[in-house]
């Protein structure tokens, strides 16, 4: 039972245009959301995150929308930059727990 | 801040055999997480450690194990390997404090094949 989805393996965008990356969940109990950003041969790097108090965060070039009534999550990237490429998984955690569920994660290619 | 480290990068083990892999947090950090990570699987939880005790564990047969020391470094073993282990295996740390666990910062992983 996946919790959290990302149903777009992979996402193309051109240098300069918005990216945006999906995640949605299931579990209502959900009360922290985070994305990161995987290189080949790498761990995951922490992006940005939300609280489900919010339905926005912005940290420079990346925002995270929250739509608990859908709920879904985004991650817009604007501009997009040709670094960007990379996977991008996004996380979720229970109310009260120390568990994070991931989705499969959405490869994105930024096309110079 | 040194980051998450883990060791080793690369293993090969075979079929039966058991396999022990080492992660040393971000000093400060207290919270350590395994996960499993195989191709279209995305990362698979499987234990998290907090002040060398077992907080939380994923959907994991009990091959699979772990623990914690006194200076949050942690340890995940697994036992009897099969194929089906070959994945690569990463560690996260994070500030656990006033009860709230922020965000998880990882290590390169250690990637394991299994023959």
């Amino acid at each position: 039972d996946q919790q959290v989805k990302q149903n777009s393996p992979s996402l193309s965008v051109q240098e300069g245009r918005i990216s945006i990356l999906n995640c949605d969940y299931t579990n209502s109990m959900f009360d922290y959301f985070l994305w990161y950003k995987k290189y080949p041969a790498e761990g995951p790097t922490f992006l940005i995150s939300i609280s489900s108090i919010k339905d926005k965060n912005e940290d420079g070039r990346f925002t995270v929308f929250l739509n608990k009534s859908a709920k879904h999550l985004s991650l817009h990237i604007v501009p997009s930059q040709p670094g960007d490429s990379a996977v991008y998984f996004c996380a979720a955690r229970g109310k009260g727990t120390y568990k994070y569920i991931f989705g499969t994660g959405t490869r994105l290619k930024v096309l110079a | 801040k040194a980051g998450v480290t883990q060791t080793p990068r690369y293993l090969i083990k075979t079929r039966g055999q058991q396999v022990t892999l080492s992660c040393s947090p971000i000093s400060g950090h207290r919270s350590v997480s395994w996960y499993q990570q195989t191709p279209g699987q995305g990362l698979q939880f499987l234990f998290e450690y907090f002040s060398e005790t077992q907080r939380n564990k994923g959907n994991f047969p009990g091959r699979f194990s772990g623990r914690q020391f006194s200076n949050s470094r942690s340890e995940m073993n697994v036992s009897t390997l099969e194929l089906g282990d070959s994945a690569l295996y990463l560690c996260a740390s994070s500030y656990y404090g006033q009860g709230i666990s922020y965000e998880q910062y990882f290590g390169p992983g250690t990637r394991l094949t299994v023959t």
